[in-house]
């Protein structure tokens, strides 16, 4: 089944440490991308991925870091978790045309 | 700043209503302009899009209608029903991956 994998599902954790959530997808796509979704702002994109080693900033990247070393897999990393940072997050990926493919989410708590 | 404001946050259509939905963008930059259908519990799925050189776009009773020169495109759904009852979210998007989305309207359709 073509699709795109999150774990955890459900994380809390304590502020300042390191964390990774981890993002996969079967489809061979070429971009991948993670976002985070919080109560009236929407989803707002957090990084996106063109390509293997080829990353970018979306539109709020302060604390988060990613790395694409494959093309399939595509990790969120929090080096030092704040409470701000406790959200519903989730890895998308597509390879050309307009739709991205989301996986289920992962909901992260900061205590 | 919104990049892309939705509205209304909230609508509730009897069931065989027109559902209608708007967005407005300030980015140029965006190549194509997707909407998102998103139930409790799951990540967001395409619904339809749409690229700036088209007016209106039509799938099934999804009709998408853009207003390149107000910066400005809209989801009808005509009629609505209780299945359709999810949270909509247009979009804003890049060819290489930027994707920036509205609040979000909460959609409930009354049997």
């Amino acid at each position: 089944e073509a699709q795109v994998t999150q774990n955890p599902r459900y994380l809390i954790t304590v502020t300042g440490k390191k964390l990774t959530v981890t993002c996969s997808q079967n489809m061979n796509h070429e971009y991948m991308s993670w976002y985070r979704q919080d109560p009236g702002l929407g989803l707002r994109q957090i990084y996106y991925s063109m390509n293997v080693e080829v990353t970018d900033k979306g539109d709020v990247p302060e604390g988060y870091k990613v790395s694409r070393k494959e093309k399939r897999n595509f990790p969120l990393i929090l080096e030092s978790p704040s409470p701000n940072q406790t959200s519903l997050y989730f890895c998308a990926s597509r390879q050309g045309g307009y739709g991205y493919t989301f996986g289920s989410g992962t909901r992260l708590t900061v205590v | 700043q919104q990049q892309v404001k939705q509205s209304p946050q909230s609508l509730i259509v009897q069931k065989g209503g027109i559902s209608i939905i708007n967005c407005a963008y300030e980015n140029t930059a965006f190549d194509y302009f997707p909407w998102y259908q998103q139930f409790p519990g799951k990540g967001p799925a395409l619904l339809i899009a749409i690229r700036p050189d088209v007016s209106e776009k039509k799938e099934g009773r999804f009709t998408i209608s853009f207003n390149k020169s107000a910066k400005q495109f809209s989801l009808h759904i005509m009629d609505s029903q209780p299945g359709d009852s999810a949270t909509y979210f247009c979009a804003g998007g890049t060819s290489y991956g930027k994707l920036t989305f509205g609040q979000g309207t909460i959609l409930t359709v009354h049997p």
